[in-house]
């Protein structure tokens, strides 16, 4: 069963409007979300994070909310630019679990039109 | 200036021929990770180096195995590939081990098996 789940597949938005990419967990040990991002043929890159501690990350165009009572974070970028489309993977880290292990979401494709 | 380095990038083996996949980093970073990436699913760790200290994920098959002979490389070994272990496998390295450790990945081998 998935403890990450990311139900949009995929996303379009208009050049300059906001994304907002969604996900939800289920294990309440997480402790620690991150969002990467993919682009085709290279490996996912690191975007931003958040502690279980805050509600909310910002860093530049990238801002990450946490809602610990529903278990849901989202990933707002504002404004997007075509150079965001991508994929995007939410992932969260177990306080009790094993050493570094990262649990993913299976990702949202963004795309951003001109 | 690449990072992480995985080689091949596509691994085309035989069912039940053993195949290694490579992955090197210039990080001089302590933990190193395999993921395996099935289509259209979340990455899914299936073990670790902490240093020289292995950490096996319960539900990895024990088809897999992983050899890390210094700090620059790590191998993983598949060592009879079935039909069901195509997909991408990544590398990540991290400095070390910590909840709040970002993992840097490497582009992905994709791993056909006839």
């Amino acid at each position: 069963d998935q403890q990450v789940k990311q139900n949009s597949p995929s996303l379009s938005v208009q050049e300059g409007r906001i994304s907002i990419l969604n996900c939800d967990y289920t294990n309440s040990m997480f402790d620690y979300f991150l969002w990467y991002k993919k682009y085709p043929a290279e490996g996912p890159t690191f975007l931003i994070s958040i502690s279980s501690i805050k509600d909310k990350n910002e860093d530049g165009r990238f801002t990450v909310f946490l809602n610990k009572s529903a278990k849901h974070l989202s990933l707002h970028i504002v404004p997007s630019q075509p150079g965001d489309s991508a994929v995007y993977f939410c992932a969260a880290r177990d306080r009790g679990g094993s050493q570094g292990n990262l649990i993913f979401g299976k990702g949202t494709k963004l795309s951003v039109k001109p | 200036d690449a990072m992480v380095i995985q080689n091949p990038r596509y691994q085309v083996t035989q069912f039940g021929k053993p195949v290694t996949l490579s992955c090197s980093q210039t990080l001089n970073h302590n933990v190193m990770y395999w993921y395996q990436q099935k289509s259209s699913q979340a990455p899914k760790l299936l073990f670790h180096y902490y240093d020289k200290d292995f950490n096996n994920e319960a539900d990895t098959p024990d088809n897999f195995q992983s050899r890390r002979p210094n700090t620059s490389f790590c191998f993983l070994d598949i060592r009879s590939p079935g039909l069901g272990d195509a997909a991408m496998y990544l590398c990540a390295t991290s400095r070390d081990a910590g909840l709040i450790e970002t993992q840097y990945f490497g582009p992905g081998t994709r791993l056909l098996v006839l």
